[in-house]
């Protein structure tokens, strides 16, 4: 199992372009999720999906549009990119979304800069 | 609402020194908890678990206790290595279908 893979590792942006963060997973896992790490501000959450055709709004969700056709792929998409989304954006999944004790798994991240 | 405290770093130590990272949480029902781990450079992993008071997770020398009582869920390791140095979150799982909710984070430094 590859686990969760993100692409791209890093990327740069002018403001105002949009761009698209793949992320999947090769798990069967119901739940995944979308992050961001920011100084100081430990991980937050942005948008969540209990599975296929269902997503809902984290903590810091403007900005973002996420949509999950697939069970295996979370793609969140940036569609006017601002200099307050330089961060690092990891995605994560895990098996059963009702399941408190389920372990989640992240991926790698990608590391997006925004002029 | 559920929410997670953790000591602010960075912690410095020594090699073999001791290890407390103290956290506490906020929540309602039965969470579960949980140390997630991140090296230079890569996404987190989970370090230990427990999913009702009293239980205790252990991994790698590390290890955590819930308790209730307290709504705290502390890490410790009796003797730090250099290969520790790494953030370290500690999160809840709130019971029934609710994202997990993480800490921000404490920086642990282990010089030789």
């Amino acid at each position: 199992n590859a686990g969760v893979t993100q692409t791209p590792k890093f990327q740069v942006l002018k403001t105002g372009q949009s761009m698209t963060l793949q992320c999947a997973q090769d798990m069967n896992h119901e739940y995944m999720s979308w992050y961001r790490q920011d100084p100081g501000m430990g991980l937050r959450l942005i948008h969540y999906s209990v599975g296929a055709g269902i997503t809902d709004q984290g903590e810091v969700p403007n900005g973002y549009n996420v949509s999950r056709s697939t069970t295996e792929d979370f793609p969140l998409r940036l569609l006017s990119a601002a200099p307050s989304q330089t961060s690092v954006y990891f995605c994560a999944s895990s098996y059963d979304a009702l399941a408190s004790t389920d372990t989640q798994y992240f991926g790698p991240g990608t590391r997006l800069t925004v002029l | 609402g559920n929410s997670v405290t953790q000591m602010e770093g960075p912690v410095t130590l020594s090699e073999e020194a001791f290890l407390t990272i103290n956290c506490t949480y906020t929540a309602t029902g039965y969470p579960s908890l949980f140390w997630y781990v991140q090296y230079p450079g890569e996404g987190l992993q989970l370090l230990l678990k427990a999913t009702k008071a009293d239980d205790k997770g252990s991994n790698k020398g590390f290890e955590a206790t819930y308790r209730k009582e307290t709504t705290s869920f502390h890490l410790e390791k009796g003797s730090v290595q250099v290969s520790d140095s790494a953030v370290y979150f500690c999160a809840l799982s709130p019971s029934g279908n609710t994202p997990l909710v993480f800490g921000k984070g404490t920086r642990l430094s282990v010089i030789a």
